[in-house]
C-alpha cells in the first residue's frame, strides 16, 4: 500500500529554535500534502494544504510566517517550524493524497516535538 | 459546509464480544466516508472507506461498517472484538470540491478487556 515518510519521529528542542519536519511520500506522487496538530487525545486540527508548486493554503487561525511548508516536488513536503516556543510542542502528523479524491488519505507516523 | 460526529469518547468492550464505533455525518452531495484508526504515537491507518456501492463496506483487520443514508450514519463494527482494536478511531468525510480536505471527528478511545 501507500507509504507516508516522516522524519524525524521526535525532537526535542530549545526555546527559540527552528525545526524541520519532512514528509515524504515513498510510492506515489502526492499532488497534495495535508498538514495536521493533534493534541493529546483529540482529534486532528488541519493547518495547512499544500499542492505541488504552489503556496500553501492555511487554516484560520494558523501562523504561516511561523509554520513554514514547502512543496517544491511531488514526494516531498516539509514544514518547518520558526522561533519554536514551549507552546509549539505538540504532536504534528502529514498526510498525502494523489490525485484522486475518491482515495483514502495516507498518513505519516507523526513527529513529537517538545520545545523545553 | 461538512461535519462528523462521534457521540462516544470511550467505548469498552470484551474480548470477544461485537463492537460498535458511531459516526453520523453531514454534507451537501454525496458524502465520501472514512474510518481511520491511531495507535499510540503513530499516525492514522486507513480501515475503510464508503463512496458508492453496497451500505455494507468491509475493511482491514475484520471491520466493516454500514452506510445508512437515512440516518446519515456510518458506524464501524467488528463481530468479535480482540484486546489488539484497543486505539483510537476516527471518522472522516472526504470534500471531494475543497481540495480534497477531510473533516475529522473528534475520535473514540476503543478499549477492548480480556
Amino acid at each position: 500500500g501507500a507509504v507516508v515518510s516522516q522524519h524525524p519521529s521526535w525532537v526535542i528542542c530549545k526555546s527559540g529554535t527552528s525545526v524541520k519536519i519532512e514528509c515524504r511520500s515513498l510510492d506515489f506522487q502526492a499532488t497534495t500534502m495535508f498538514w495536521y496538530r493533534q493534541f493529546p487525545k483529540q482529534s486532528l486540527m488541519l493547518m495547512a494544504t499544500s499542492n505541488e508548486g504552489s503556496k500553501a493554503t492555511y487554516e484560520q487561525g494558523v501562523e504561516k510566517d511561523k509554520f513554514l511548508i514547502n512543496h517544491a516536488s511531488l514526494t516531498l513536503s516539509t514544514l518547518t517550524v520558526t522561533s519554536a516556543h514551549p507552546e509549539d510542542s505538540s504532536f504534528y502528523i502529514c498526510s498525502a493524497s494523489g490525485g484522486q479524491r475518491n482515495q483514502p488519505q495516507h498518513f505519516g507516523d507523526g513527529t513529537r516535538l517538545s520545545i523545553l | 459546509a461538512q461535519s462528523v460526529a462521534q457521540p462516544e469518547d470511550q467505548v469498552n468492550v470484551a474480548e470477544g464480544n461485537p463492537l460498535t464505533v458511531k459516526c453520523t455525518y453531514s454534507v451537501s452531495g454525496n458524502p465520501y466516508l472514512f474510518w481511520y484508526v491511531q495507535y499510540p504515537n503513530r499516525g492514522l491507518q486507513f480501515l475503510l472507506k464508503y463512496i458508492t456501492g453496497d451500505n455494507l463496506v468491509k475493511g482491514s483487520y475484520g471491520f466493516e461498517a454500514e452506510f445508512n443514508k437515512s440516518q446519515t450514519s456510518f458506524h464501524l463494527k467488528k463481530p468479535s472484538a480482540l484486546v489488539s482494536d484497543s486505539a483510537l478511531y476516527f471518522c472522516a468525510v472526504r470534500d471531494m470540491s475543497n481540495a480534497g480536505k477531510s473533516t475529522f471527528g473528534d475520535g473514540t478511545t476503543l478499549t477492548v478487556k480480556p
